[in-house]
């Protein structure tokens, strides 16, 4: 079945970087893009990113403001998502997702991963 | 960038009960709009796209409705399993694609 499957919980200090994992199983990789959405605690939904695992074309939300990268390796299946210069805003529960449509960017995404914690403390 | 307000923020309710949850966009976002359940330690599940579409396997008590600016999402009689968290999410104009502030949805 189609599954996305995410690195375990990270504890980071603040100013430090984070690098996320989320490895496709179940479907043609290079057909769907996957997006990035984190919820901090309490918190709603908040879109980060997108990457096009076919082509590798990203686009990003300007509230992380260069911070945030993501990257795709074909022969692995696998999507990474880092994010640089942390701060304690960005604990969360980070969570990547299928866009819903193969070939062409959809917006809604119909696969979700179980979601990776991410705690940012000194 | 796109606002979506969420109406109530708690919504109690009974099961059997029917349940209206509304969200709001800040400027049209034609039908291209989606919504989302979300339980406790889980992430979400997309209910509804284009505004009234149900996704593959959800029941046909989850009802989308509107257009513009103005959707409601009807569930038409509550289940057990349908007390949560909702979302909308909009993909009319992005990025970056955004998410309502969510209305719970409790056992009175």
């Amino acid at each position: 079945q189609v599954q996305l499957l995410q690195s375990g919980a990270e504890v980071q200090k603040p100013g430090a970087s984070v690098k996320v994992s989320c490895k496709a199983s179940g479907y043609t990789f290079t057909s769907y893009a996957i997006h990035w959405v984190r919820q901090a605690p309490g918190q709603s939904l908040e879109w980060m990113a997108l990457i096009n695992a076919g082509n590798g074309d990203t686009k990003y939300s300007q509230s992380f403001q260069g911070r945030v990268t993501v990257t795709r390796d074909t022969s692995a299946s696998t999507v990474y998502m880092e994010l640089s210069s942390l701060r304690s805003e960005d604990t969360a529960v980070y969570y990547c997702a299928r866009d819903g449509a193969p070939t062409v960017v959809w917006g809604h995404m119909d696969v979700w991963g179980k979601g990776t914690t991410v705690t940012v403390s000194s | 960038e796109i606002v979506l307000t969420q109406s109530p923020g708690t919504l109690s309710l009974s099961p059997g009960e029917r349940a209206t949850l509304s969200c709001r966009a800040s400027q049209s976002v034609s039908r291209s709009l989606g919504w989302y359940q979300q339980k406790p330690g889980r992430a979400p599940r997309l209910l509804i796209y284009d505004a009234s579409t149900r996704a593959t396997g959800v029941p046909a008590r989850f009802s989308g409705s509107g257009s513009g600016t103005d959707f409601t999402l009807t569930i038409s009689s509550l289940e057990p399993e349908d007390f949560a968290v909702y979302y909308c999410q909009q993909r009319s104009n992005w990025p970056p694609l955004t998410f309502g502030g969510g209305t719970k949805v409790e056992i009175k």
